[in-house]
C-alpha cells in the first residue's frame, strides 16, 4: 500500500523559505507512470495545486507561485521536496503531498502538514 | 485556466436520503473530472475519476455523471460517514494546470 508522509517546520517567519519533504513508501518515485505533487489548502478554503516533479527530473509549477517555488527529488531516499521562498501570511495552509496519475487525478495523499507563516 | 464552480456551497440532507452535488467547468473538460471526499482534519480521498468511475473501495452509492461542462455527484442513500466536504477537479488541461472547485460541504439536516 502506497503511503506518503510530509515533514518539515510548522512555523516559518515572513520572508523566509518554507521547506517540506514528502517520504514515499510502497512504491518508487522513479516509476515512470506517476507525477509527485504538492497541493495546499489555506484554512477554511479550497485546494490549490502548487506543482509537480517527475522521475525524469522535469517539473512544473502553478504560474501564480512559479517565481517562488522549487521542487526536487531525492531518489536515494525515495523523497521529494518543496521550497517556497519569500513567504507571507497568505502562504499559511495545510500542505499535502500526493501522487498524480498520468491521466491527472490524485490517487494517494499524505495526511497533510499545517504550515503557519508568522513572526 | 479552467474555473470549476461547485454548488451549492453547503447542502443539508438527512441520513438515508439522496444528495446531489454539482460541479460546472468554465469550458469543456470532456470526461476528465474527479471527485474527492474530505473529512475534517483529513486529506482528500479520491472517490470518482473519469467523471463516473469509482475508485478502488468506493461504495456503489457514490455515483458520478456528466460530460463537458456539467457534472454531478449523487450519493444515493446517505450514511453518517458521508457527511464531509466534496471537491471536484478537472484534469483536462495538459500538462499540469489542473484546477479544483471550491468544495461543497454536505451536512446533516
Amino acid at each position: 500500500q502506497l503511503q506518503l508522509q510530509e515533514s518539515g517546520p510548522g512555523l516559518v517567519k515572513p520572508s523566509e523559505t518554507l521547506s517540506l519533504s514528502c517520504s514515499v513508501s510502497g512504491d518508487s518515485i522513479t516509476t515512470n507512470s506517476y507525477y509527485w505533487v504538492w497541493i495546499r489548502q489555506p484554512p477554511g478554503k479550497g485546494l490549490e495545486w502548487i506543482g509537480y516533479v517527475y522521475f525524469s527530473g522535469s517539473s512544473d509549477y502553478n504560474p501564480s507561485l512559479n517565481s517562488r517555488v522549487t521542487m526536487s527529488m531525492d531518489t536515494s531516499k525515495n523523497q521529494f521536496s518543496l521550497n517556497l521562498r519569500s513567504v507571507t501570511a497568505a502562504d499559511t495552509a495545510v500542505y499535502y503531498c500526493a501522487r498524480r496519475s498520468t491521466v491527472g487525478f490524485y490517487d494517494y495523499w499524505g495526511q497533510g502538514t499545517l504550515v503557519t507563516v508568522s513572526s | 485556466e479552467i474555473v470549476m464552480t461547485q454548488s451549492p456551497a453547503t447542502l443539508s440532507v438527512s441520513p438515508g436520503e439522496r444528495a446531489t452535488l454539482s460541479c460546472r467547468a468554465s469550458q469543456s473538460v470532456s470526461s476528465n473530472l474527479a471527485w474527492y471526499q474530505q473529512k475534517p482534519g483529513q486529506a482528500p480521498r479520491l472517490l470518482i475519476y473519469a467523471a463516473s468511475t469509482r475508485a478502488t473501495g468506493i461504495p456503489a452509492r457514490f455515483i458520478g455523471s456528466g460530460f463537458g461542462t456539467e457534472f454531478t455527484l449523487t450519493i444515493s442513500s446517505l450514511q453518517s460517514e458521508d457527511f464531509a466536504v466534496y471537491h471536484c477537479q478537472q484534469y483536462n488541461k495538459w500538462p499540469s494546470m489542473y484546477t479544483f472547485g471550491q468544495g461543497t460541504k454536505l451536512e446533516i439536516k
